[in-house]
Parts: C-alpha cells; sequence; structure tokens
C-alpha cells in the first residue's frame, strides 16, 4: 500500500520563527490533507491540498504531485502552534486515508 | 453548520466487555469513516460507511464492526475488549469518500482496563 513519510519527527522553534514540515508519499494521490492535533486529541483541518498551493494567514501549503511530495509553512510561529501535524493522503482508489507518523512542534516564548 | 459529534468523550471498560462508540456526521455528509489512534501504531483506518453500506474496511479484527443508520449516523461497536483495544477512536466524516476532504469529531477516548 501507500506509504507516507513525514519530516522531521520534531520540531523545537522559538516564537516568531518559521518552518517547513514535509511529507513524502510512494504513489499517486487523489486526497491530501495537512491536519493539527489539538491537545485534546481532535484533528483540525488545515488544508485539502492533493495539488498546487494555498495559503490560509500564516500558514500555506504546496502539494507538487508529479515529485510526490508536500510542504507545510508555518511563519511566525505561535506559542499555540505547537502540537502535532499529521499528513494524509488517500490513494487511487480512494480506499482509505493513510497517515504518516506526524511532526510534533514545541514552540515556546 | 456542526461539526462532527462523537459520544460518549470518554470510556473506561473491563477486559471481556464490548462497548459502543456513536459518531453524528456533518449534515448532509454521507460517507463516515472510522480510525484508531494508538501511539505504538499512529492513525488507523477501521472502516467506511457510504449510505448505510460499508465500502472500505482496513486490516482489523472481526471483533470490530460497525453500521450506519438512514440519516448518516453511524455506530462502531468493539466485542470482547482486550487491553490493546485502549485508544482515541476518532470519526470522519465526507461528502462523498475518501477522496473528499475528511472532517474530524474530537473522539472518544477507550481505556480498558
Amino acid at each position: 500500500g501507500i506509504q507516507v513519510e513525514q519530516s522531521p519527527p520534531d520540531l523545537i522553534l522559538q516564537e516568531g520563527a518559521n518552518s517547513t514540515l514535509r511529507c513524502n508519499f510512494s504513489d499517486s494521490v487523489n486526497n491530501l490533507q495537512w491536519f493539527h492535533q489539538n491537545p485534546w486529541g481532535q484533528l483540525i483541518n488545515l488544508f485539502y491540498i492533493p495539488s498546487g498551493t494555498k495559503q490560509n494567514g500564516r500558514l500555506s501549503a504546496t502539494t507538487v504531485a508529479t515529485e510526490r511530495y508536500s510542504l507545510l509553512y508555518i511563519s511566525s510561529s505561535q506559542t499555540t502552534d505547537s502540537g502535532v501535524y499529521f499528513c494524509a493522503v488517500a490513494n487511487q482508489a480512494g480506499t482509505a486515508l493513510i497517515f504518516g507518523k506526524g511532526t510534533t512542534l514545541s514552540v515556546s516564548s | 453548520k456542526a461539526g462532527v459529534t462523537q459520544t460518549p468523550r470518554y470510556l473506561i471498560k473491563t477486559r471481556g466487555q464490548q462497548v459502543t462508540l456513536s459518531c453524528s456526521p456533518i449534515s448532509g455528509h454521507r460517507s463516515v469513516s472510522w480510525y484508531q489512534q494508538t501511539p505504538g501504531q499512529g492513525l488507523q483506518f477501521l472502516f467506511e460507511y457510504f449510505s448505510e453500506t460499508q465500502r472500505n474496511k482496513g486490516n482489523f479484527p472481526g471483533r470490530f464492526s460497525g453500521r450506519q443508520f438512514s440519516n448518516s449516523r453511524s455506530e462502531m461497536n468493539v466485542s470482547t475488549l482486550e487491553l490493546g483495544d485502549s485508544a482515541l477512536y476518532l470519526c470522519a466524516s465526507s461528502s462523498q469518500g475518501q477522496t473528499y476532504e475528511q472532517y474530524f469529531g474530537p473522539g472518544t477516548r477507550l481505556t480498558v482496563t
């Protein structure tokens, strides 16, 4: 089945710093989403981005489907950005959403 | 529009018991999927229901089952609970299925003692 790898596994930043999270996937995808898991466990939708570039405030994402990777950019980090960021993809058959292991981001003031 | 809701939010059960979790999708969404999250295995797909039919199933034993009602609400059941079933169970809804944007509920945290 399709493999999803996220890097780095852990990221420690000072408030105000910028960061880039990467998601590599092993096959063509029909869906790619970025989520932020809050401390209570809920997955918050950040981007639905099977291809192209999107921006939402301090966050932006780019997916290059032909090269099988996606990037999530966080600018001017805030302490509230802390948490686990997941990338998830659905394969061509669309049978399931496959998650990476996540990137744990810690932002300190 | 109201988001995905899950009940109960927390649950403690004893080994050997069974449990039923409930999920109400976003209004108008017909696809409901269930995921299990554990520290060791991460987020894993359990199954998906669409218009009351199980459309896809992950690699879990038969003790894990589910159903979907005509109003798209879904339940999942775990019978003969094992300690390893302790996990966060997340439900997601989408308009049509896995290739469409998925929206997750707050989850049910199950502890098996």
